[in-house]
């Protein structure tokens, strides 16, 4: 079992780059979540998915989109980068039967 | 909409002594989760509190919940090196689908010293 992984673990983009983190799992788990993480503050929640085809908006979602094709991937997409969206990507996943999210290695993104 | 206020965000303390990081939410939450993490990695788990009163203890550290007061403390008894790292407290809300929406706190970076 690889667990949460998470592509590409780096990325520089420039002002209004597009790019595409993807999150994969292996453990069957129905809910998945997308959270950035900046220095001082803890992780907050972007957007996150209860199945595959479903997705749902959490706390800070402007300037990202998601989807969830299949079960085991969710895709968290950023169509024209901005500096404020530097920051440290982190994907979870986890199912009704567990008591706690299991956290991807994370994505350090940063734009110039 | 819950928010979550840890404190203190910065403890620098010397090795064997004991301190408690506070982390207080300010609306009602099922489940508080305290988590670590190390530079450049990512969270691990450490606690779930499930229940009012509800007390866990992993070595040497220990974390309680009071759903009343709305307040979870994660102690620190007798600290070692190895304890350096940032820990987070999180609390729950309910998603879409039975799902669980954390909010965390900010953190609070420990240091240990020798």
């Amino acid at each position: 079992n690889a667990g949460v992984t998470q592509t590409p673990k780096f990325r520089v983009l420039k002002t209004g780059q597009s790019m595409t983190l993807l999150c994969a799992q292996d453990m069957n788990h129905e809910y998945m979540y997308w959270y950035r993480q900046d220095p001082g503050m803890g992780l907050r929640l972007i957007h996150y998915s209860v199945g595959e085809g479903t997705t749902a908006k959490g706390e800070v979602p402007d300037g990202y989109n998601v989807s969830r094709l299949k079960k085991q991937n969710f895709l968290l997409g950023l169509e024209s980068a901005a500096p404020s969206q530097t920051s440290v990507y982190f994907c979870a996943s986890t199912n009704w039967a567990y008591n706690e999210q299991f956290f991807g290695p994370g994505t350090r993104l940063t734009v110039l | 909409e819950l928010k979550v206020e840890q404190n203190p965000l910065f403890l620098s303390m010397q090795e064997g002594k004991n301190y408690t990081i506070y982390c207080n939410y300010s609306t009602t939450s099922d489940r508080l989760y305290w988590y670590r993490q190390d530079p450049g990695k990512s969270l691990e788990s450490l606690f779930v509190l499930l229940s009012n009163g509800a007390v866990k203890q992993e070595g040497r550290l220990m974390a309680s919940l009071d759903t009343k007061a709305r307040l979870s403390t994660l102690h620190i008894t007798a600290a070692v090196h190895d304890l350096s790292a940032t820990y987070f407290c999180a609390a729950s809300l309910w998603g879409k689908g039975g799902s669980e929406k954390l909010v965390f706190g900010k953190g609070t970076k420990l240091t240990v010293n020798p």
